[in-house]
């Protein structure tokens, strides 16, 4: 079965940097987009990034543009978030999640179909 | 950017009863980019719905999501205890991706 298991979260002084991983397993890494959305703690859902299943296209949210950088492994079925020049506001649970595109006759559907259980990152002097 | 608002903010119900979402976009979106999830507390978000309305696997068909444009609805014909939770829409647009502040449902 499907699994998505992120790691390297933590307690880190702002300014710092600090680098997630997100293990996955039960399916073909390298044929899949995957994403990093986090959760400030009692907000909503913010999507952060994507990578494309070869690495080829990274695209970010405006928040975290020019100090996170999404990147994969597709030889060690790893997706990885660097995050640098953290601030206060990045303090959230962070999630990765399988992009999912279907094709629905002459349409292509977007959606998350798989995500982990994400890991909390504070970011506090 | 597409801006995706939800309403109401709190749906307060009771079990056996009909829940109906909103989900309103700040410009016209594709059907084929919106997508309804669920989160329980502690847990991480649950695929409900891709499509607009398309049931993702698994999904008990209590649930139904409908609309297009700027207006999309998700419908919870009966609600079971296991229902009460924050349920996000979601859309893609140009290499983005935008979430809804969530609606919550609780148990009146």
């Amino acid at each position: 079965q499907v699994q998505l298991v992120e790691s390297g979260g933590g307690v880190v002084q702002p300014g710092r940097s600090l680098r997630l991983s997100c293990a996955a397993s039960g399916f073909t890494f390298s044929s899949y987009g995957m994403h990093w959305v986090r959760q400030a703690p009692g907000k909503g859902l913010e999507w952060v990034a994507v990578i494309w299943y070869d690495g080829s296209n990274k695209y970010y949210a405006d928040s975290v543009k020019g100090r996170f950088t999404i990147s994969r492994d597709n030889s060690k079925n790893t997706l990885y978030l660097q995050m640098n020049s953290l601030r206060a506001e990045d303090t959230a649970v962070y999630y990765c999640a399988r992009d999912r595109r279907a094709l629905r006759g002459p349409i292509i559907e977007y959606y998350f179909d798989y995500w982990g259980q994400g890991t909390l990152v504070t970011v506090s002097s | 950017e597409i801006v995706l608002t939800q309403s109401p903010g709190t749906l307060s119900l009771s079990p056996g009863e009909r829940a109906t979402l909103s989900c309103r976009a700040s410009q016209s979106v594709s059907s084929s980019y919106l997508a309804w999830y669920q989160q329980k507390p502690g847990q991480a978000p649950r695929l409900l719905i891709y499509g607009a309305s398309s049931r993702a696997t698994g999904i008990p068909d209590r649930f139904s999501g409908s609309g297009s444009g700027t207006d999309f609805t998700l419908t919870i014909s009966r609600l079971e205890p296991e229902d009460f939770a924050v349920y996000y829409c979601q859309q893609y647009g140009s290499s983005s991706w935008t979430f809804g502040q969530g609606t919550k449902v609780e148990i009146k």
